[in-house]
């Protein structure tokens, strides 16, 4: 257990719709960061949080938006729903503000967009 | 965007033999991580390199960080059942903005 907490754990919606993936991060961590993995695509940095603010950005759509709370826990907002939008979205965390410093994985939300 | 290359994609060792793959970039990377996925599982940090030659072990696993900054290494010995699963490298580029993982090498271990 990485202590990393992701809900939900399987997400099941149809196209045009909009989910929130919701991730608490390991006790003491304070940036949070989003991938998504597909299998033609691998994983994908999405975005980082630290302590609140955006830290870095990768290859986010405008159409997805995350956040990160003043309890530290973080969400992505995914809209407008595609079918290529289905992938594991996977939240990590690290005690450091850098993108280079060692992140623990949570299980992962697993989206299916029908 | 930036590739990590990883080769071989897939691998089907013998239990106890040693395995070697790698990880190369068209970029300069600071840092090298070194990440297992085991199905429907998050991946799971395994070796961290953080100076350009660095060699770490952690158990049965040994990775090197190249000199040209532009490739590592990763060996498992004596494999086991449970070393199956995909293997990542990863980092940041240098300019630490942007996160990349590579494509990753799939293990399988025949008892």
């Amino acid at each position: 257990d990485s202590g990393v907490t992701q809900t939900p754990k399987h997400l099941i919606t149809a196209t045009g719709q909009r989910v929130t993936l919701r991730c608490s991060p390991r006790s003491g961590d304070l940036s949070v960061y989003w991938y998504q993995q597909s299998l033609d695509q691998g994983l994908q940095f999405l975005i980082q949080y630290y302590n609140g603010e955006e830290r870095a950005k990768g290859n986010i759509l405008e159409r997805f938006s995350a956040q990160q709370f003043p309890d530290l826990h973080s969400e992505l907002n995914l809209s407008s729903l595609e079918l290529g939008d289905s992938a594991l979205y996977f939240c990590a965390s690290s005690v450091g503000r850098g993108v280079d410093t060692e992140a623990f994985f949570g299980q992962g939300t697993r989206l299916t967009v029908v | 965007g930036q590739q990590l290359n990883q080769s071989p994609q897939s691998m089907f060792i013998q239990e106890g033999e040693d395995v070697s793959m790698n990880c190369t970039s068209s970029s300069i990377f600071n840092t090298w991580l070194w990440y297992k996925q085991d199905p429907g599982e998050g991946p799971v940090l395994l070796i961290a390199l953080y100076k350009a030659g660095e060699l770490t072990s952690n158990g049965r696993l040994t990775a090197q960080f190249g000199i040209t900054r532009k490739d590592s290494f990763l060996n498992i010995s004596a494999s086991i059942p449970s070393d199956v699963g995909i293997y990542f490298c990863a980092g940041p580029t240098n300019t630490g903005n942007q996160f990349y993982f590579g494509t990753g090498t799939s293990l399988t271990v025949i008892p």
